[in-house]
């Protein structure tokens, strides 16, 4: 069965440091998203990506956040300069549609703190 | 403000034991009701799409329900796997908003 795969699954990093979590969604999907979840907390959406661009963003996704498709198949997020409470997982998902079916395929998470 | 409000946070239950899990809801221009299960360490799972006041899902013991301001998940004769956290989410627009989620431990 098709699967939503992220990389790395936790990494563990120094406040300022830069980091980059992968993503690869199922490959016939159109629709990228990352979601972040801080430990005990709602899953909060970051971003969604469509068409090679930045579809909406929601006001946590300010300027250290990025988001890019480099090939047909990776979708990253880049944390600039990281601060202690960028620690979270965060979640990639994929959908083939984007309609109100909400059927959201997430991968595992990546696990960041942020020391 | 825009809320998505899941109760109880957490619930025990025997194995056997049905019981309703909450999704209560202020939101504008919904365009749907969905539901999710989290495993722990795991993202979350589809489960249902509810679309409009009256509908009704069913996925082996899980009845998902629909009203105009909250949505039930019954859960019945649980079994030990139905442990996770169970989340609740509405999409307006394009942006999933979820809530906290009821984590549903169920004891053999």
């Amino acid at each position: 069965e098709p699967e939503v795969t992220q990389t790395p699954s936790h990494q563990v990093t120094q406040m300022g440091q830069e980091v980059i979590l992968r993503c690869v969604p199922i490959s016939n999907h159109l629709y990228f998203y990352w979601y972040r979840q801080i430990l005990g907390q709602k899953v909060e959406f970051l971003v969604s990506f469509y068409n090679n661009e930045i579809s909406e963003k929601s006001e946590i996704f300010d300027d250290q956040f990025s988001v890019e498709r480099p090939d047909g198949s990776n979708f990253t997020l880049k944390i600039r300069s990281t601060k202690l409470e960028d620690s979270a997982m965060y979640f990639c998902a994929s959908s083939d549609r984007l309609d109100s079916s909400g059927e959201l395929f997430f991968g595992e998470g990546s696990r960041l703190t942020v020391l | 403000e825009d809320q998505v409000t899941q109760s109880p946070e957490a619930l025990r239950l025997q194995e056997g034991e049905s019981s309703s899990l909450n999704c209560s809801y202020t939101v504008s221009g919904l365009r749907g009701l969905f539901w999710y299960r989290q495993d722990p360490g795991k993202g979350p799972e589809f489960l249902f799409t509810l679309y409009s006041a009256g509908e009704e899902k069913e996925k082996e013991r899980l009845k998902a329900t629909l009203t105009k301001k909250e949505s039930f998940l019954h859960i019945t004769a649980p079994k030990p796997e139905d442990s996770a956290t169970y989340l609740c989410a509405v999409l307006r627009g394009n942006q999933f908003y979820f809530g906290t989620g009821t984590s549903l431990t169920v004891i053999p």
